[in-house]
């Protein structure tokens, strides 16, 4: 079974406005992480957001947001007043067995393309 | 502070050979992961250092291996290349304290 699902393999959305990134996961730890990552055309993997299984409240970093419902196993990435430079492959990512540990690899979904237009 | 560097960051092989990839993680940062990402697979795990020891190992062959020195740096060798490993390699280094990996910006790897 796949740790990280992405259903959607592209995004549009218009400068300015709003968009959510799906992400559901399947663990039977207690204790993960939940990641996204943002991949420019040029490679490398920008951290964006994380989400711990313990934590009580939805992680917030700048015009990122993450929507976590535990009960539904889903993490979704919601970008705010997306701009231009926002356009890139977004990747959801978790670990296992993080509670006293910062180790582990990273399962991660197929990703999902967002394109915003001007 | 410098990021995770990799070299080379282009790389051209023949199939048969053999290849060595370099990781230079964040000053400070003791672990070290690979991973390789290729359209049709995605990203998939490849191992995991952590003071110069394997903490864990992804599902590739005996052909993929890696080693961690005491500075932190890393390499990763893929011996007997096949077409399929063409690839983009990325490593990431964490402090072993802080939650988030920081990526370096991958090596790609062509096999013909």
């Amino acid at each position: 079974a796949q740790k990280i699902t992405q259903t959607q393999p592209g995004m549009f959305v218009q400068e300015k406005e709003a968009v959510t990134l799906d992400c559901t996961y399947d663990t039977s730890d207690p204790s993960y992480g939940l990641f996204w990552y943002k991949q420019p055309s040029s490679g490398e993997m920008i951290f964006l957001i994380y989400q711990g299984s313990y934590d009580q409240q939805n992680a917030t970093e700048g015009r990122y947001s993450l929507n976590f419902q535990k009960a539904r196993k889903s993490a979704n990435l919601v970008i705010s007043a997306s701009q231009l430079g926002d356009s890139a492959m977004y990747f959801c990512a978790m670990r296992e067995g993080t509670r006293g540990s910062t180790l582990g690899r990273l399962y991660f979904g197929r990703g999902t393309q967002l394109t915003v237009w001007p | 502070k410098a990021g995770v560097t990799q070299t080379p960051r282009y790389l051209i092989k023949t199939r048969g050979q053999q290849v060595t990839l370099s990781c230079s993680p964040i000053s400070g940062h003791r672990s070290v992961s690979w991973y390789q990402q290729t359209p049709g697979q995605g990203l998939q795990f490849l191992f995991e250092y952590f003071s110069e020891t394997q903490r864990n190992k992804g599902n590739f062959p005996g052909r993929f291996s890696g080693r961690q020195f005491s500075n932190s740096r890393s390499e990763m060798n893929v011996s007997t290349l096949e077409l399929g490993d063409s690839a983009l390699y990325l490593c990431a280094s964490s402090s072993g304290g802080a939650i988030e990996q920081y990526f370096g910006p991958g090596t790609r790897l062509t096999v013909t």
